[in-house]
């Protein structure tokens, strides 16, 4: 299960503490994304990425940052703003092209569990 | 901005037996609807995807079917196998320049029964 990472695994924090979630991809792809996945919820989009340096906020940005300042990677800031972080964090990338701007194929990482004690 | 419906949420069949998984979407612009499969304790993977263009896809036991009139997609497993035994998610994604977002449904998990 190459190509695509994330660190850690499992995480815990403290009220009150910022967190960073890594994310590396080793496939080339332009495009990057955070999601958050919660029981019976679903995946929602945090942060998207198309290319380096730019980034655009997904249904549930609040409380979360990210950067993007090389291809390979996404890190993602759990901030002490996020009442509720508490969740499965996913990453993924695809490429992006096409002539008719299609969406493609997102690739997730395996994910890291977060825990606020 | 789009809203992907996803019924049931829980699903049992014997093995052998069909499944049918149905989602419903809100934007009528939407032009790619994916299905991912998540294995407890594991990534989500792509199975299956259509495009707006066409209004059904087969590959093996599983088939996507898109009535774009409807807005509704559904996914059919066939032949199920308890290997089967997933969250399978769908997704829509609406157009516009630069736009990479997928909308998820909420997700239905299914058990194949042996």
């Amino acid at each position: 299960d190459g190509g695509i990472t994330q660190s850690p695994k499992y995480l815990f924090r403290k009220e009150g503490q910022n967190v960073t979630l890594s994310c590396e991809q080793n496939l080339n792809h332009d495009a990057m994304y955070w999601y958050r996945q919660d029981p019976g919820q679903g995946l929602r989009l945090i942060y998207y990425s198309q290319i380096v340096n730019d980034f655009q906020k997904g249904d549930i940005a609040e409380g979360y940052s990210v950067s993007r300042e090389k291809k390979e990677s996404f890190p993602l800031t759990v901030t002490s703003a996020q009442k509720n972080p508490t969740a499965f964090y996913l990453c993924a990338s695809s490429i992006v092209g096409g002539g008719r701007r299609w969406l493609n194929e997102q690739f997730f990482g395996p994910g890291t569990r977060l825990t606020v004690l | 901005g789009e809203n992907v419906e996803q019924h049931p949420s829980t699903l049992s069949v014997q093995e052998g037996d069909s499944a049918v998984i149905k989602c419903t979407y809100s934007d009528s612009a939407s032009n790619y609807f994916p299905w991912y499969k998540q294995e407890l304790g594991k990534r989500p993977q792509l199975i299956i995807d259509i495009r707006s263009n066409v209004g059904e896809k087969k590959d093996q036991r599983i088939a996507v079917t898109l009535n774009k009139t409807a807005k509704h997609f559904s996914l059919h497993i066939t032949e199920t196998q308890p290997e089967d035994s997933a969250v399978y998610f769908c997704a829509a994604s609406p157009p516009g320049a630069g736009s990479y977002q997928l909308t998820f449904g909420k997700g239905t998990k299914l058990s194949v029964i042996p």
